[in-house]
């Protein structure tokens, strides 16, 4: 799986819009960027996924780049319950039974 | 998606013991994956869990320590072996779904004493 860079943290005002970006610049023409969440002590959550275009679905939203270096993931309305650590993480497609590897993550703080 | 129910969903042990962790889905697939996180880290995959074969381990962890069964294709088993403190972590299981990426378990909270 290729690298990925993520800001260790983050803050954002509940009701604004948090953007958290990723750097991917190895990533290779078949590798998908994928995003996921893990609220404490829960397991991760799956919050969607895109090749080249950008993606939106009842979560978030995705930003790729036209290089595909680098991503933003959009949540338009930040809630409190979006307080959580969010993984970015590049892989080939579903359906290869291929392993997810986690980095560090980003651990965003969404503020009253 | 998917549900996964594992079980315990804590535990705390004696150091020398072992501990069995189960994960059940809903569902036949055909791998399961299962990580540990350590206190205040990221996600570090332990295994791949295939059915009817020998489970894949990742550098670092060894069947002794960590042995896997995989008896059908919607049940696995993982046990943590003569625990040490240093094993205190949370333990979960993951399974692929095609269209919805990893669906995750809700983890087992262990503790060594």
């Amino acid at each position: 799986d290729a690298k990925t860079t993520q800001p260790t943290s983050m803050d954002c005002a509940e009701g604004r819009a948090a953007n958290l970006p990723c750097n991917h610049s190895t990533i290779s023409g078949n590798e998908y960027v994928y995003w996921y969440r893990q609220i404490h002590s829960q397991g991760p959550q799956y919050i969607i996924h895109g090749l080249k275009n950008n993606e939106t679905n009842e979560m978030a939203s995705l930003i790729i780049t036209e290089d595909r270096k680098s991503s933003t993931l959009i949540l338009p309305h930040a809630t409190l319950r979006d307080t959580a650590v969010y993984y970015c993480i590049v892989r080939a497609g579903f359906g290869g039974n291929e392993k997810l590897t986690f980095g560090t993550g980003t651990r965003l703080t969404i503020i009253p | 998606s998917a549900v996964i129910s594992q079980k315990p969903s804590r535990d705390i042990c004696q150091r020398g013991t072992s501990l069995t962790i189960q994960c059940q889905v809903d569902s036949q697939v055909t791998m399961m994956f299962w990580y540990r996180q350590q206190p205040g880290q990221s996600l570090t995959l332990i295994a791949t869990a295939n059915q009817g074969s020998e489970a894949t381990y990742e550098s670092g962890f060894v069947i002794d320590k960590f042995p896997i069964s995989r008896p059908n294709l919607t049940f696995s088993t993982l046990t943590v072996s003569n625990m040490s403190p240093e094993d205190s972590s949370i333990y979960l299981c993951s399974v692929e779904e095609i269209n919805y990426g990893y669906t995750f378990g809700s983890g087992t909270r262990l503790t060594v004493v």
